[in-house]
Formats: structure tokens, C-alpha cells, sequence
């Protein structure tokens, strides 16, 4: 089974901070790759899809990027209402995998 | 608009199953792939498995094998998901999502369901 590892497992960066979020895939999923964000007691929201295409309604300070076993989420200018839990998903295959999750918080 | 929306909060003793409903509206229901996804207390999400009501086919995590029955009505439009032999450790809000077939990453999600298993 293809694994998904984040990194970091949390992290605390300033409002206005670039914020940079890795997941890796343990076998090449191509562009198989999603985001979600998970705000404290509330349901995950879609953000990225296609490892690099923003869901509709999301802020543009949102991207993604990569392909293959390296992707990442990118937060250009971090703001308080981005406090949340991060994961990625691979969804090529019979096997809907989730990545373990990056906190964000302000420092 | 497309809604999922889950049965309510269940408490349930080790060793028993408990079922959990997410009925589908504002879309056509066959067309997608419903997963259920679970998240522990203070942990991640955990994909359980999911089914394609249009061919009738399900698929499920190894984790869950044997353990999990993922259903659909579709005259309903309603996606079940069982689990037995519940213990302790299946504490979690359950969520079901839907997916496209071909690319099924989740844009919709349901409220999520509480399910608690304690003697």
C-alpha cells in the first residue's frame, strides 16, 4: 500500500508568514493528490485537487504543487482564519490514503 | 445543492455493530462514489472505504477487511456503512464523503457521525 507522510506534523508561524506544508507518497501517484483543511471541530473542506488546482472558493493565497512522491501545500501570507489541521490524499487506485496531518497555528 | 446528511450520535457496547446512514440529495446519486472516512478522538482521518453505487462495488481499507459493510439504496440515495465487533478504539465521528468515480477526492462531506463504544 502507497503511504503518505507529512511533514511537519505541526507547525507555528506568523500572520503574514509564508507557510510551506510537504507531503510525501512512498510510490509515485502522479498528480493524484488532494488538501483538505480541517478547522478545530468542524468538517475537513476541500481545498487542492489534481495536486495543483484550487477548488472552487478557495483563497488564491492557497497552492499546491509537485507530482509524483513530492507535493506540497503553500499558504502565501498566513492568516488567523488558516488555523487548522492540514492532510493530503492520494486518490489513484482502489486505496484512498490520507497523509497524518500538519497543525497550523499562530505563533 | 448537494447535501450529505448522517444519522445521529450512537453509543454502542464492545462486541456489537453499529450502522451508520448518509443520505444524498441535490445530486444524482449513482454517479458518485460514496467513502467513509473516521477520525478518532485528537487524531487524523482514516480512510474506511467506499462504494460505487452505479456498479455496485465497494472497497475497503485493510484495516477494516471484514470487519466493515459499505451498502447503497439507490432508490434512496442512501450510503450505509456497518462496523462490527466494535471496541473501545472505534470511538470516532464517522464521516461519509463523495467522490467522483474517476477522480475521487472528497467535495462533499457529511456532518459526521459520533459513534461511542463503552461498556
Amino acid at each position: 500500500d502507497v503511504q503518505m507522510t507529512q511533514s511537519p506534523s505541526s507547525l507555528s508561524a506568523s500572520v503574514g508568514d509564508r507557510v510551506t506544508i510537504t507531503c510525501r507518497a512512498s510510490q509515485g501517484i502522479g498528480n493524484f493528490l488532494a488538501w483538505y483543511q480541517q478547522k478545530p471541530g468542524k468538517v475537513p473542506k476541500l481545498l487542492i485537487y489534481a495536486a495543483s488546482t484550487l477548488h472552487s472558493g478557495v483563497p488564491s493565497r492557497f497552492s499546491g504543487g509537485g507530482s509524483g512522491t513530492d507535493f506540497t501545500l503553500t499558504i502565501s501570507s498566513l492568516q488567523p482564519e488558516d488555523v487548522a489541521t492540514y492532510y493530503c490524499q492520494k486518490y489513484n487506485g482502489a486505496l484512498l490514503t490520507f497523509g497524518g496531518g500538519t497543525r497550523v497555528e499562530i505563533k | 445543492q448537494v447535501q450529505l446528511v448522517q444519522s445521529g450520535a450512537e453509543v454502542k457496547k464492545p462486541g456489537s455493530s453499529v450502522k451508520v446512514s448518509c443520505k444524498a440529495s441535490g445530486g444524482t446519486f449513482s454517479n458518485y462514489a460514496i467513502s467513509w472516512v473516521r477520525q478518532a478522538p485528537g487524531q487524523g482521518l482514516e480512510w474506511m472505504g467506499c462504494i460505487i453505487p452505479l456498479f455496485g462495488t465497494s472497497n475497503r481499507a485493510q484495516k477494516f477487511q471484514g470487519r466493515v459493510t459499505i451498502t447503497a439504496d439507490e432508490s434512496t440515495g442512501t450510503a450505509y456503512m456497518e462496523l462490527s465487533s466494535l471496541r473501545s478504539e472505534d470511538t470516532a465521528v464517522y464521516y461519509c464523503a463523495r467522490g467522483n468515480i474517476r477522480t475521487p477526492f472528497f467535495d462533499y462531506w457529511g456532518q459526521g457521525t459520533l459513534v461511542t463504544v463503552s461498556s
